[in-house]
């Protein structure tokens, strides 16, 4: 299986800063990667997919980038609603697999 | 607009059954591959199965913690996708949600908790 190693698991900021969310792909995915945002008690949401395709609906200031095996998800001018916690996920081969994700908090 | 909506879900006892549902509308179901994706409560997110479109005639695919024990159909008159889960262990509590996708994982019906305990 593909493992995803994403880093930090935590992170602490503050509004309107600008942080960058890696995802490790334990052998090449190409560009088969998204991202998603998660907030408690609801479903995931997709941000980006492709590896840097922005799903529609969903504000420019998250951007993805990367292929092969390292992948970045940028968000800038962070804003309340942006703390959640984030996961990137592999569709390059089954089975499908998600990073550990990334809790993103206020500072 | 383009919704999801499982049902299905509750308290199952170890080595029982289930058949969980997802009601979709707003979009072309057999053009589109489905997936179910679960959360342990507290955990991450784990992908499950998927079932790919007409097109590429339903083939399915399953995560190995599943295989055998869950199977992923669709019926295509109704526009809703299915896990029938049998044999169910206490590892498999979760929220259970179904993804809409080929590539974009989207959107996302709002869950279905199963819970499998003595």
């Amino acid at each position: 299986d593909i493992q995803m190693t994403q880093s930090p698991s935590s992170l602490s900021a503050s509004v309107g800063d600008r942080v960058t969310i890696t995802c490790r792909a334990s052998q090449n995915i190409n560009i088969y990667l998204g991202w998603f945002q998660q907030k408690p008690g609801k479903a995931p949401k997709s941000l980006i997919y492709d590896a840097s395709n922005l799903q529609s609906g969903v504000p420019s200031k998250f951007s993805g980038g990367g292929s092969g095996t390292y992948f970045t998800l940028t968000i800038s001018s962070l804003q309340t609603e942006d703390f959640a916690t984030y996961y990137c996920l592999q569709y390059q081969d089954y089975p499908f697999t998600f990073g550990q994700g990334t809790k993103l908090e206020i500072k | 607009e383009v919704q999801l909506v499982e049902s299905g879900g509750g308290l199952v006892q170890p080595g029982g059954s289930l058949r969980l549902s997802c009601a979709t509308s707003g979009f072309i179901f057999s053009d589109h591959y489905m997936d179910w994706v679960r959360q342990p409560p507290g955990k991450g997110l784990e992908w499950v199965a998927r079932s790919r479109n007409r097109r590429n005639g339903y083939i399915t695919a399953y995560a190995a913690s599943v295989e055998g024990r869950f199977t992923i159909s669709r019926d295509e008159s109704k526009n809703s996708l299915y896990l029938q889960m049998n044999n169910l262990k206490t590892e498999d509590t979760a929220v259970y949600y179904c993804v809409r996708g080929y590539n974009s994982f989207n959107p996302w019906g709002q869950g279905t908790m199963v819970t499998v305990s003595p």
